[in-house]
This record gives C-alpha cells, structure tokens and sequence, in this order.
C-alpha cells in the first residue's frame, strides 16, 4: 500500500493556466507539507498544514494555496501558472516534528 | 535560520569501498535528523532517522551518526555497491512547530563497477 500518494505524476500546462495537483496519505498522520524541488535539485518547504493551522514559507508566492479537503488530504492549488513554476512538487507527512517524515512520488510540472 | 550543508557535493568510488557523507547545520536545536535517499527521477526514500538523543542509527550496511552540540552528521555506507548510487540528501526539522524540514543540497554518489 503506497503510503503517501500524488495524482498526476506529470502535469504539463502553459503559461496562465490555473492548475492542482492532489495529494494523500493513508499513515493517519496529523501534519502534511508541501515541498518544491527546482532545477537545481534543491528541496525548499513551501507549506505544512496541521489540525487546520496552515504555516506558509515567506517566499512561496500567494498565486499558491493549500487546500485540505480532511486530515488525509492536502491539495496544492495554483493559479497564473508562470515558466518558473516548473519543478518537482512533493508531498509528505508526519505524525510530529519527532518522528520523521514520508514523502510521495513528486509531480513534475512542465508551465510551457 | 537553519541552514544544512552537506560534503562533498559528489562523489565517485570503485565498488566495496567504505565511504563517509557529511551534514552540518547552524542550528543545533534540532528534534531528530533524517537522511534520505533519491534517486534520478524518483521521490525520497527514508533511510534513517537520528533522534536528538541518539548518537547513532544502523540499517543495514548503513549507519548514521550525530553529534548535535557540534551540529554534525555522517552517513557511513559500508562495502558499496552500485545500486547505492543516488543523491543523498539530510534534512532536519525545526526545533518546534509544523515548518518541515531544512534541507541540504545533497550528495550525489556514483558507485562504479
């Protein structure tokens, strides 16, 4: 059983389009993230979400949102699709900052 | 801030040898450490986590140290293979709160036949 999921798994798409990539886990873990990878293999958190509290990374630009549908599930919305958007976009998940954390498959995002 | 550097950034070796990777952060406030594996392509694949009071984790060919008061770790990889080859990255959480892990920018291992 996959543990942390992402759907798609390749997102192609051009410039100006509004765009989601879905996210679950199935640890019935409390806190899921949000990460971005760029070109430079570089991993950087976007977003962590826990029992509703959302904590945004300063730099991730409002054009990104978050959504969690329930406690399985976080989305990751994005509008106005620029070329620098392209990136591996990953998922994960904890039970706490203690005890580690799962990541998904990554999403690779083409904005064209 | 924390920030987590990892050396060398690559790294080539013939088969069966031993080899250290290191990571280093500023901030030793730290809950645990966790070293991850990647390869081309793919996601992250946990391979250890250290917690804060632990000095050191084992699986299999593989163990990990931690020194926190010095901000230090090292993965050593014994007799390696060439299916060890992939980046490995090492990341650590912030001392509290839900703000996900500080990574470093990772070392990319190549294990030659």
């Amino acid at each position: 059983d996959t543990a942390v999921s992402q759907t798609p798994k390749y997102l192609v798409t051009q410039m100006g389009n509004d765009k989601s990539i879905k996210c679950e886990q199935n640890l019935g873990h409390d806190t899921m993230y949000w990460y971005k990878q760029d070109s430079k293999k570089f991993l950087k958190i976007m977003f962590s979400y826990n029992n509703k509290e959302l904590i945004i990374n300063e730099t991730v630009p409002n054009r990104f949102s978050p959504k969690s549908p329930d406690k399985a599930h976080l989305n990751l919305h994005i509008n106005s699709l620029e070329l620098g958007d392209s990136a591996v976009y990953f998922c994960a998940s904890s039970q706490e900052a203690r005890t580690g954390q799962y990541f998904g498959p990554g999403t690779r995002l083409t904005v064209t | 801030k924390q920030e987590v550097t990892q050396i060398p950034a690559a790294l080539s070796v013939p088969e069966g040898e031993n080899l250290v990777l290191n990571c280093s952060f500023t901030d030793s406030a730290i809950y645990n450490l966790q070293w991850f594996r990647q390869d081309p392509g793919k996601g992250l694949t946990s391979l250890l986590l250290i917690q804060s009071s632990q000095r050191e984790q084992t699986s299999g060919r593989l163990n990990a140290s931690l020194d926190k008061s010095s901000g230090r770790s090292t993965l050593y990889i014994a007799a390696s293979q060439p299916g060890d080859s992939a980046t490995y990255l090492c990341a650590v959480p912030p001392g509290g709160g839900a703000d996900g892990l500080t990574f470093g920018k990772g070392t990319h291992l190549i294990i030659q036949p």
